[in-house]
């Protein structure tokens, strides 16, 4: 399979600990997003990475949001201090990246995070 | 505040009907314009539509983008209980103007399709 994979598929979790996701992305792709999407949303934007350079944060990336890209290749997205808030489908995307065109972006099939 | 409307929210329709269904957006810098559709997992991508007044096609499904009016259309024939998902619109915006935006989707809530027998 050459998608997009994520680690784990499913997370349970009691609120105030720390979880860590993790997301390979295709294999030629530059680009890294994160997104977060909760029942009834579309996914909403958290980060986004163009090799191993985080380009941008949302707002909604809070202090206890942290994400790498270390070697340009998979990406971790840990969530420190977990609350029942953060309860969500984590979703990695990944597309090429090169200047003057426009890439469709592919999802991984998501961390599904449940904070107890 | 960038914005991605889809309508209507939720259908329900027959074996057979044809649908159609709606995207507007208010965003700075447009770039692309994407359908996506998701079922019980992550969405796969439909179309990414950067042209207006040009139909991409695939098999039943198509769409088309109205820069102008600033709306894109998914039209599905002759649907079927597996075209039954949610479909979503995504917006993508320019980095050339606002650097600061990259290449982000903005999504719309989306459109709940379900395709009954």
């Amino acid at each position: 399979d050459t998608g997009v994979s994520q680690d784990p598929r499913h997370k349970i979790t009691k609120r105030g600990q720390n979880v860590t996701f993790r997301c390979d992305p295709i294999s030629e792709h530059n680009r890294l997003y994160w997104y977060r999407q909760t029942l009834g949303q579309g996914p909403e934007f958290l980060t986004y990475f163009q090799n191993e350079a985080q380009l941008e944060k949302s707002r909604l990336l809070s202090d206890r949001f942290s994400a790498e890209r270390p070697k340009g290749s998979f990406s971790t997205l840990e969530i420190q201090r977990t609350e029942q808030g953060d309860s969500a489908m984590y979703l990695c995307a990944s597309s090429l990246g090169r200047q003057g065109r426009a890439y469709e972006q592919y999802f991984g099939p998501g961390t599904r995070l449940t904070v107890t | 505040e960038d914005k991605v409307v889809q309508s209507p929210l939720s259908l329900v329709v027959h074996e057979g009907d044809t649908v159609t269904l709606n995207c507007s957006y208010e965003v700075t810098n447009f770039r692309s314009l994407l359908w996506y559709k998701q079922e019980k997992k992550a969405p796969t991508f439909l179309f990414m539509l950067t042209s207006s007044g040009i139909e991409k096609k695939s098999g039943r499904l198509s769409s088309i983008l109205d820069k102008k009016e600033l709306f894109s259309i998914l039209n599905i024939t002759a649907t079927q209980t597996g075209d039954s998902a949610i479909y979503l619109c995504a917006v993508e915006l320019s980095p050339y103007i606002n650097t600061g935006t990259a290449s982000k989707l903005t999504f719309g809530t989306g459109t709940r399709l379900q395709v009954t027998l």
